[in-house]
């Protein structure tokens, strides 16, 4: 089955810095790779997804680079704001979900220094 | 508002009591699904349910039991819990199993403590 790896596991930046956390997969089959967003006491929700045919994807502060030769993808947060704070997860999926849905990593912890 | 509502929020059990966790999602989606989260383990899936009448283990089935009531219902069971079993519990659910978009909606989560 799919392995998903994620670093670091807590990340501290100065507010307007960037930030990026990184991700390798093991299955060569997927190919869509979505970021989550967990803020304290809720539940994870999407910010911005990738599929295998486009190498980046932006969003207005974040972005997302995807490497299928390498299996990696990254995301980008540029200009940092308080409200960035909050535990980010990488997962990865064949297209159509498959048996089990998405693979999750293990979270990275954002901080957000004043 | 739209989306995935767990119940309860918070719980507390001794060790060997049962309980269930219940799931609705109002979305029309087919498949729903049932993680756990722990510090430093992310997300692992513990069972999930394709479509109605459907239920499928996952990574981490053991000690646990689902029912896959309606089409807007999934819930969890605990039938001895056990302190391995602490942890907080989201349901989460998606359009289709195959359907083009992968997005998966999160409650709000159920935080379990079993003593």
């Amino acid at each position: 089955g799919e392995n998903v790896e994620q670093h670091p596991s807590t990340l501290s930046v100065q507010e307007g810095d960037s930030a990026v956390i990184k991700c390798t997969y093991s299955d060569s089959a997927s190919n869509y790779f979505p970021w989550y967003k967990q803020e304290l006491g809720k539940g994870p929700q999407l910010i911005i997804d990738i599929r295998s045919n486009v190498g980046e994807k932006k969003d207005q502060r974040i972005a997302v680079t995807l490497n299928k030769t390498a299996k990696h993808f990254s995301l980008h947060i540029t200009e940092t704001q308080p409200e960035d704070s909050a535990v980010y997860f990488c997962a990865a999926s064949k297209r159509g979900g498959g048996a089990d849905g998405l693979t999750f990593g293990k979270g990275t912890h954002l901080i957000i220094q004043p | 508002n739209a989306g995935v509502t767990q119940t309860p929020k918070f719980q507390v059990l001794k060790t060997g009591q049962s309980m269930t966790l219940q799931c609705a999602q109002d979305m029309n989606h087919n498949s729903m699904y049932w993680y756990r989260q722990d510090p430093g383990m992310g997300l692992r899936l513990i069972y999930y349910s394709a479509s109605e009448g459907t239920t499928d283990k996952g990574e981490v089935p053991n000690g646990y039991n689902v029912s896959r009531l309606n089409k807007r219902e999934f819930s969890l069971r605990l039938e001895s819990a056990a302190p391995s079993q602490t942890s907080v519990y989201f349901c989460a659910s998606k359009a289709g199993l195959y359907s083009g978009a992968n997005v998966l909606t999160f409650g709000a989560g159920s935080r379990l403590t079993v003593l």
